[in-house]
């Protein structure tokens, strides 16, 4: 099973919105809608973002968005925050009951 | 609450069998639809999923490490074993053991544990 295909960087500046993309096949992220975003600062463990494409676990800003159109599934996060500046990464339940992660996208808030 | 948290040794040599413990609370394995899960993040890397157990006792592996991993679990002591034969220095890496819910949130972990740094080296 191949990484799910993010971008290596993003940058945004305070207040702006910025988009993660999330590239995989039918056999995973376009196969079904379990497709989950973890956000991890240096030296932390991962936190659960947004699951199932598009829902965000209790506790996590609405500033924090997803979505799915195909093969590709997409983080948003609107009104940039200097606390926002960490990795992402996409994950996706596959077609062979397994999960799959993303290489990982680096936000940087300018 | 649920935490989890992993145990086992950080230092191993190459060729050897890894056993991580997943000692965990706040939940129960025997709940339908719960799992646990490992997963692995190399320093610098992206997390790469290694293994789940259900609540039935099912399992899941990775295909491309299959052969080397076994996952059980004791639910009455709240402990997932995860073991990793023949271990090899590249597979040094912050070891994660994972919740995953039943019911909603399918594909997601939910709660991680700490993690436990293993590097692999003569």
């Amino acid at each position: 099973q191949s990484a799910l295909t993010q971008p290596a960087s993003v940058s945004g500046s305070p207040g702006q919105s910025i988009t993660i993309s999330c590239t995989g096949t039918s056999s995973d992220v376009g196969g079904n809608n379990f497709v989950s975003w973890y956000q991890q600062h240096p030296g932390k463990v991962p936190k659960l973002m947004i699951y199932d494409v598009r829902i965000r676990p209790s506790g996590v800003s609405n500033r924090f968005s997803g979505s799915k159109s195909g093969n590709t599934a997409s983080l948003t996060i609107s009104g940039l925050q200097a606390e926002d500046e960490a990795h992402y990464y996409c994950s996706s339940y596959t077609i062979n009951s397994a999960w799959v992660f993303g290489g990982g996208t680096n936000l940087t808030v300018l | 609450q649920i935490t989890l948290k992993e145990s086992g040794p950080t230092l191993v040599k190459p060729t050897q069998t890894l056993t991580l413990t997943c000692t965990f609370s706040g939940f129960s394995l025997s709940t339908n639809g719960v799992g646990v899960g490992w997963i692995r993040q190399a320093p610098g890397k992206a997390p790469e999923w290694l293994a789940l157990i259900y609540w039935d006792g099912d399992t899941r592996y990775s295909l491309s490490l299959k052969s080397r991993l076994t996952i059980t679990k004791d639910t009455s002591a709240n402990q997932v074993v995860l073991t990793m034969t023949n271990m090899d220095p590249i597979e040094t890496a912050t070891y994660y053991c994972a919740h995953r819910p039943s019911g909603i949130c399918f594909g997601c972990f939910d709660f991680w544990g700490q993690g436990i740094l293993v590097t692999v080296s003569s």
